[in-house]
């Protein structure tokens, strides 16, 4: 089955630190994703990959960056932290960009910044 | 510019009763359409998706949705809810090979016993 894990499922961060969500997929997928989620709202892309050792921006990449050092691992980066950057982050991966594929979503994780 | 609505952000529905969950899309080409559920504290899973043929598709757990192209809709239907299909359900839709999502904001449902 089908299988994206995320670390830490939790998190508490300071205003202006660093924080580093990560994210591994057991799929043998080309494509991963981090998303971002806040209440009352649908999914928002950040980054995505299609192969290691590049990203590409989605739509609201501003205060992100992320790191693809292999086909299993895909790492989203906060550089300095805000507080609008408390939301739930979730990582997929899929075969192929859009079309009729699926997207296979991780946990999700809650990071809240004070 | 593609988009998706989804009019009902909060519904209730009794233990056994039909749903409905509506989803609009704009977009002038054929899309590919999905319904995503997100129970809590998870990640979202796959319901069903739509991509070409008989506009009635079947989804897992006794979900199916109907396209529409006339009414650029794609809603979703179960016959009779249990308790345990509160959660919340997205409507996505794609442009095609190469293109990202784009997401509905979600509808959370409540099924009272």
């Amino acid at each position: 089955e089908a299988a994206v894990t995320q670390s830490p499922r939790s998190k508490v961060a300071v205003t202006g630190g660093k924080v580093t969500l990560s994210c591994h997929q057991t799929n043998n997928h080309d494509y991963m994703y981090w998303y971002r989620q806040d209440t009352g709202h649908g999914l928002r892309l950040i980054h995505y990959s299609y192969v290691a050792d590049s990203t590409e921006k989605g739509d609201i990449p501003d205060g992100y960056k992320a790191s693809r050092p292999s086909q299993e691992n895909f790492s989203l980066i906060l550089e300095l932290a805000s507080l609008s950057q408390t939301a739930v982050y979730f990582c997929a991966s899929s075969d192929a960009l859009g079309g009729r594929d699926t997207q296979y979503f991780g946990p999700g994780t809650r990071l809240l910044v004070l | 510019a593609q988009s998706v609505t989804q009019p009902d952000a909060r519904v209730t529905v009794s233990e056994g009763a039909s749903l409905q969950l509506r989803c609009k899309y704009s977009y002038s080409g054929t899309p590919y359409l999905f319904w995503y559920v997100q129970y809590p504290r998870q990640g979202l899973q796959l319901l069903l998706k739509y991509y070409s043929g008989d506009p009635v598709v079947q989804g897992v757990n006794g979900f199916e949705a109907e396209f529409s192209k006339s009414n650029s809709s794609f809603h979703l239907r179960k016959a009779s809810v249990h308790w345990s299909d509160s959660a919340v359900y997205f409507c996505v839709l794609s442009q095609g090979t190469g293109s990202k999502l784009s997401f509905g904001k979600g509808a959370k449902l409540t099924v009272s016993p």
